[in-house]
């Protein structure tokens, strides 16, 4: 099993469509966790930490399930511009684990 | 300002040549990494140093070697390119003291070996 797994997609969105995606983790000591997002021929950016509790960033929501090791984005109201691949991210063992990250494609 | 800048942005060179490309960040980061992103997208690990000393050194040939002159700085020279170096080259950095709020990356070396 891969120590942090993403359904590659690609995600086909109408436009102000809902959509969300999990990652899975394989260790349950993971610290912290992190969206990123990476554009085509770009560099990866942090898209949003998340925190166990949940967390909201306008029409972005982290979420953190511990039991099940996962977490999830959720992507309300969907914009063209929120076409990307996102990457999940688990902190572990002192570094960085990166998933293969899921592409997302918002449809006009 | 550029947190992460490295240089070139594109490099094609060919099969056997040596090469470097440099990294530089200005955002008093104490660590320090390279990342190599393939044609399949995955983005791996290939090192990491803390205030100039390797912390995390992943399997890559020895043909690849980092160097750190100073913590705002990383370095990357490769001897007796192959093929399959082509890729995208990321560096990035970030703190290691306090919460983890994620890496800032420059914005990548494209090297295409021929």
């Amino acid at each position: 099993r891969k120590e942090v797994e993403q359904d590659p997609g690609p995600f086909n969105v109408p436009e102000g469509a809902t959509v969300a995606f999990n990652c899975t983790y394989s260790n349950s000591a993971s610290q912290s966790f992190f969206w990123y997002r990476q554009d085509c021929r770009k560099e990866p950016k942090l898209l949003m930490s998340v925190y166990s509790s949940g967390n909201e960033d306008g029409r972005f929501t982290a979420q953190l399930n511990r039991a099940s090791q996962y977490i999830s984005l959720l992507i309300r109201d969907s914009k063209l511009s929120d076409s990307a691949t996102y990457l999940c991210v688990v902190h572990s063992n002192y570094q960085l684990i990166w998933g293969a990250g899921t592409k997302l494609i918002i449809k006009p | 300002d550029t947190a992460v800048s490295q240089t070139p942005k594109y490099l094609v060179t060919q099969m056997g040549n040596d090469k470097s490309i440099k990294c530089e960040q200005n955002l008093g980061h104490d660590t320090m990494y390279w990342y190599k992103q393939d044609s399949k997208k995955f983005l791996k690990i290939m090192f990491s140093y803390n205030n100039k000393e390797l912390i995390i050194n992943e399997t890559v040939p020895n043909r690849f070697s980092p160097k750190s002159p100073d913590k705002a700085h990383l370095n990357l020279h490769i001897n007796s390119l192959e093929l399959g170096d082509s890729a995208v080259y990321f560096c990035a950095s970030s703190q290691s003291s306090g919460p983890p709020v994620g890496y800032t990356f420059g914005s990548g070396t494209r090297l295409t070996v021929v």
